[in-house]
């Protein structure tokens, strides 16, 4: 199984609302990524989980909270966001293993903030 | 920090080989060469990697310039299922994170 699923694939928000994404991967791999994607751009990183504890952060405002309950599961809790958080919220895993290690997204979360 | 370009679009034909070009003329010793690809509405996946020798598998073949700056991802026979936006990456030694290009969207023409 090299699945990395995502729920929901879309979701609508107000400013003032509470959120949360979910990732999901059953490969066994060790680190787990947050990205955001805007349109016709590349992803940008936004977290990285290493072995369940966050190893990156890329200065990412605090109205986005990542949470890694276990080694398979990663959440993104997303609290009072601006209308410029509308993106395409991507998840990928991997297994850490060095400079080639293959990064499997899942299919992503479309946000629109309203 | 290195980088890499790519243009912005390139059409091709279906069934005949493909060459998308990548320029990382700041790329250091140590950085791998990653390509993914990103179909619409779907995440991005991997395609191939290399260091120094051009690689095949069965998706496709990287070709590595001599001095590095620059590969070439080759798709042999297109269908209509490759486009796509592909994205030429180095993998940064410092990090181990994936810094991207902007991307060329692949157009397949039946």
């Amino acid at each position: 199984d090299t699945e990395v699923t995502q729920t929901p694939k879309h979701l609508v928000m107000g400013m003032t609302n509470k959120k949360s994404l979910k990732c999901e991967q059953h490969m066994g791999h060790r680190a787990m990524y947050w990205y955001k994607q805007k349109a016709k751009k590349p992803p940008e990183l936004m977290f990285v989980y290493s072995y369940e504890k966050l190893s990156i952060n890329e200065s990412v405002p605090s109205r986005f909270s990542p949470e890694c309950p276990n080694s398979s599961l990663l959440n993104l809790h997303l609290h009072a966001l601006q209308p410029e958080d509308s993106a395409l919220y991507l998840c990928a895993s991997s297994q850490p293993g060095g400079l080639q290690e293959t990064q499997y997204f899942g299919p992503g979360t479309r946000l629109l903030v309203l | 920090d290195a980088k890499t370009t790519q243009p912005n679009s390139m059409e091709s034909n279906e069934e005949e080989p493909v060459h998308l070009p990548c320029n990382h003329s700041t790329i250091s010793g140590t950085d791998y060469i990653h390509w993914y690809r990103q179909l619409p509405s779907q995440g991005p996946e991997y395609v191939i990697h290399g260091l120094t020798s051009n690689v095949n598998n069965r998706m496709a073949s990287l070709a590595i310039a001599e001095d590095r700056k620059s590969s070439t991802l080759i798709l042999h026979r297109a269908t209509l299922r490759d486009a796509a936006v592909y994205y030429c990456i180095l993998r940064d030694y410092s990090n181990y994170q994936l810094i991207w290009g902007a991307g060329t969207k692949l157009i397949i023409k039946p």
